[in-house]
């Protein structure tokens, strides 16, 4: 059960979008509709974003959105903020009622 | 408004077995939606999943964990907890307890997380 692959880090500047990928196998992120987001900021609690690949709980912006292409999930971002400005990390459940993360990307808003 | 609090050492000895306890409140930790998890971040990294637990007991762990690793319930308190036994430096880490919707990990609640260190 391997991490799941995230780019180290993204930037952007206010009002652009942006992407982060999350690359697993045929054996999680491919296999099932189950990836989630979660944000952290520095010393923070990570905070839910995404689950179920585009889901967004109550409350968050849906500036924020998910998707899915075979292995690969992605975490959008559009209209970039200075509070956008965090850790990043995707989650997929891997089979056997396991999960696994990714090793997470800093998102830099200049 | 679900709830959820780390207790227990902040420091523990090599070889010795952290220990800590996740305090649930504002929901009962019997609601059979729901299983609940442990999740630690390395001091600077990512996070990983440790393993979770139904109310029932059913526990499912990380592989890489799974022989040092126990997750119990106690369902009077409305808490669950975590053991880690033959600790070492490199299982200093924040620790996080977290609610898991049954059936698809994703962690909706999450609690403070308590940072706990492994040295003599």
């Amino acid at each position: 059960q391997s991490a799941l692959t995230q780019p180290a880090s993204v930037s952007g500047s206010p009002g652009q979008s942006i992407t982060i990928s999350c690359t697993g196998t045929s054996s999680d992120v491919g296999s099932y509709n189950l990836v989630s987001w979660y944000q952290q900021h520095p010393g923070k609690v990570p905070k839910l974003m995404i689950y179920e690949v585009s889901k967004r709980p109550s409350g968050v912006s849906n500036r924020f959105s998910g998707s899915k292409s075979g292995n690969t999930a992605s975490l959008t971002i559009s209209g970039l903020q200075a509070e956008d400005e965090a850790d990043y990390y995707c989650c997929s459940y891997a089979g056997s009622s396991y999960a696994v993360f990714g090793g997470g990307t800093q998102l830099t808003v200049f | 408004q679900v709830q959820l609090q780390e207790s227990g050492p902040g420091l523990v000895k090599p070889s010795q077995t952290l220990s800590l306890t996740c305090t649930v409140s504002g929901g009962s930790i019997s609601s059979g939606a729901y299983y609940w998890s442990w999740i630690r971040q390395h001091p600077g990294k990512g996070l990983e999943w440790i393993g979770y637990i139904y109310y029932s007991g059913t526990t499912y762990y990380n592989p890489s964990l799974k022989s040092r690793v126990t997750i119990s319930v106690d369902t009077s308190k409305n808490q669950f907890s975590l053991k880690l036994s033959s600790v070492t430096a490199a299982d200093t880490a924040v620790y996080y307890c977290a609610r898991v919707l049954g059936g698809d990990p994703y962690f909706d609640y999450w609690g403070q997380g308590t940072l706990v260190t492994v040295s003599s």
